[in-house]
Order: structure tokens, then sequence, then C-alpha cells
């Protein structure tokens, strides 16, 4: 299966804006990229979904360039209740499965 | 609403033994998933269904069955359980298809096999 890459830890203090980008070379025609996150001992949470140029909303962007081989969640003005692990969704175009990326590990300081 | 329940949290097994994982979501939804997590291997899915009766396999199917007999449960079963499947299993439903829909998890099942 095709990876779905991303950064493995990304360091912030608050108030500043965080990018986290997903390489997805292989993604299917017709699928969203999706992002989740992650505190410890639970479940992913869904934050945003788009299928291309820029999605917005109260928590999140996401960022899609046109050939869709990546996606760049960004989280402004983050604060310290953002420290998780940041997790990308997509579809293979050659096997049809839903991937997630490998996940990068946030961690945001006072 | 519940959402996604999975039980049980906390199991331990010998080697060999078989268990079932339990997922019930009360959101009507068609789409139900099942992953695991490994450390540094982020979520593999396991087996999928896109509704009652209709089951096809993931990335990692082997040594789990599956079956969909409702809309609201889509239990996991190991028949022998092998020390390679120690791990943390979440379950997932959405309202329809997985690659343009959310996905609401449960909060896991934490499975150690000895």
């Amino acid at each position: 299966l095709a990876k779905t890459t991303q950064p493995i830890s990304m360091d912030s203090y608050e108030g500043q804006e965080v990018n986290i980008t997903c390489s997805h070379n292989n993604i299917a025609t017709n699928d969203y990229i999706t992002w989740y996150q992650q505190f410890p001992s639970q479940g992913p949470r869904f934050i945003i979904q788009g299928y291309k140029t820029k999605v917005t909303n109260e928590v999140a962007s996401l960022f899609i360039p046109a050939d869709r081989k990546s996606s760049t969640l960004s989280l402004p003005r983050v604060s310290l209740s953002d420290t998780a692990v940041y997790y990308c969704l997509v579809g293979d175009k050659n096997t049809d499965k839903l991937i997630f990326g490998t996940g990068t590990r946030l961690q945001v300081f006072p | 609403n519940a959402g996604v329940t999975q039980t049980p949290k906390f199991q331990v097994l010998k080697t060999g033994q078989s268990m079932t994982l339990q997922c019930a979501q009360d959101m009507n939804h068609e789409y139900m998933s099942w992953y695991r997590q490994d450390p540094g291997m982020g979520l593999r899915l396991i087996h999928y269904s896109v509704g009652a009766g209709i089951t096809d396999q993931g990335e990692v199917p082997n040594g789990y069955n599956v079956s969909r007999s409702t809309t609201e449960d889509f239990p996991l079963r190991l028949l022998s359980a092998a020390p390679s499947q120690t791990s943390v299993y979440f379950c997932a439903s959405s309202y329809g298809g997985f690659s343009n829909q959310p996905q609401h998890f449960g909060d896991g099942t934490r499975l150690s096999i000895l």
C-alpha cells in the first residue's frame, strides 16, 4: 500500500499558528481528505474534511493543492489543549482502502 | 446519544484463546469499521461494513472475523489469539461513505495477549 506520510512531531507555543502537512501521492480520485485529532486513551476525533482548495471551520483550516497529493492542516492560535496527535486519512487509488497517515505529535508549550 | 460504545475497555488473554470485542452505535449509521493501533504505526483498517449483512476486508484482516446482523452492532472476533494481536482496537461508524463522511470513534479496547 502507498504510504501516507506526516512529520513525526512538531513543537509550538501558545498563540502561534501551526501547519501540519500530509503527503498522499496515491490518493483516490473521488475521495475526500479528512483530519482527526487524538488524545491519549481516546479514539480519534474529527477535525475537518475537504476535497480541494481550502476549507475552514471553527477550529481549523485545510489547504489542498490542485494535484491533491498533499494537504495542510492549519491550527490558528494553538493552546495547551491542542497538544495531541493529528492524523490525516485518505483513500488509496489502487486498493480503494482508506489509509491513515503516520500521525504527527503536536506539543504546545506555554 | 451514547455514540460508539466499545466493550470491554481492557482485556488480557492467553495465546490460543478466543474472544469477541463488542461495538455498538446508536446513530443509525450504515458504515462501521474496526481499526487496530500499534505504537509507531498509526491506525490500520481490519474489517469494515457498509450495512447490515455486508462486510469486507481492510488492510490487516488475518486472524479476525466480523459479522453485521444489525445496523447497531459490529462485533470483532479473534478466533485464536496471538501475541502479535496485542494492540488497541477502535471501532468507528459514519453516516455515509467512509471517504466523504466523518467517522465517529469509540474509546477503544486495550487487548494484551500473553
